[in-house]
């Protein structure tokens, strides 16, 4: 069974940091691309950032570019994502999903606030 | 970016209504789409992708249509389990984009 567990979040200041991880099982981790995608309370879903099976390829949207840092650790199966420079609009829960037409596996999600 | 358009946002109906949801892409994403259902407090589910394909494990009563700028998710009959808020997905480019949402709530 594929799982995907998400940790890491909480409550951080305004500038603050959190490193989120996301544990795979049930699958070939390295066989697939692999995405952050949150959503602030109450709206919709925003894509993050997506890293390629052997990290060649890494891609953020706008709003975290130079903040956010994605990465993966095949071995462990293990996904990251390195939060620097919060702000309150990082303010989310913060799902990893895995790509494979389109993104058929998705975690519970960790929340992310920030607010001082 | 690619900016996505969903149709209602918000769509009243009934047991065993058939209902239609809309998305329309700022340009063209050939059948690079797909439809999730998020339930409240819970993560998305991968309905459709591939625009037309249903995922393995979604009733058939879902189905998907479309290409190019305009697509739409059919639900045939709604079952008390589908009231729910339906996102579209284009991932045409890397940065993929998802639709607003359209919360589907009992009349």
């Amino acid at each position: 069974e594929v799982q995907l567990v998400e940790s890491g979040g909480g409550l951080v200041k305004p500038g603050g940091y959190l490193r989120l991880s996301c544990a795979a099982s049930g699958f070939t981790f390295s066989s697939y691309s692999m995405n952050w995608v949150r959503q602030a309370p109450g709206k919709g879903l925003e894509w993050v950032s997506s890293i390629s099976s052997t990290s060649s390829y890494i891609y953020y949207a706008d709003s975290v570019k130079g903040r956010f840092t994605i990465s993966r650790d095949n071995a462990k199966n293990s996904l990251f994502l390195q939060m620097n420079s919060l702000r309150a609009e990082d303010t989310a829960v913060y799902y990893c999903a895995r790509y494979n037409n389109a993104f058929d596996y998705w975690g519970q999600g960790t929340l992310v606030t920030v607010s001082s | 970016d690619i900016q996505m358009t969903q149709s209602p946002s918000t769509l009243s109906a009934s047991v065993g209504d058939r209902v239609t949801i809309t998305c329309r892409a700022s340009q063209s994403i050939s059948n690079w789409l797909a439809w999730y259902q998020q339930k409240p407090g819970k993560a998305p589910n991968l309905l459709i992708y591939k625009a037309s394909s249903l995922e393995s494990g979604v009733p058939s009563r879902f189905s998907g249509s479309g290409s190019g700028t305009e697509f739409t998710l059919t639900i045939s009959s709604l079952q008390p389990d589908d009231f729910a808020t339906y996102y579209c997905q284009q991932y045409n480019s890397y940065s993929t984009t998802f639709g607003q949402g359209t919360k589907l709530e009992i009349k």
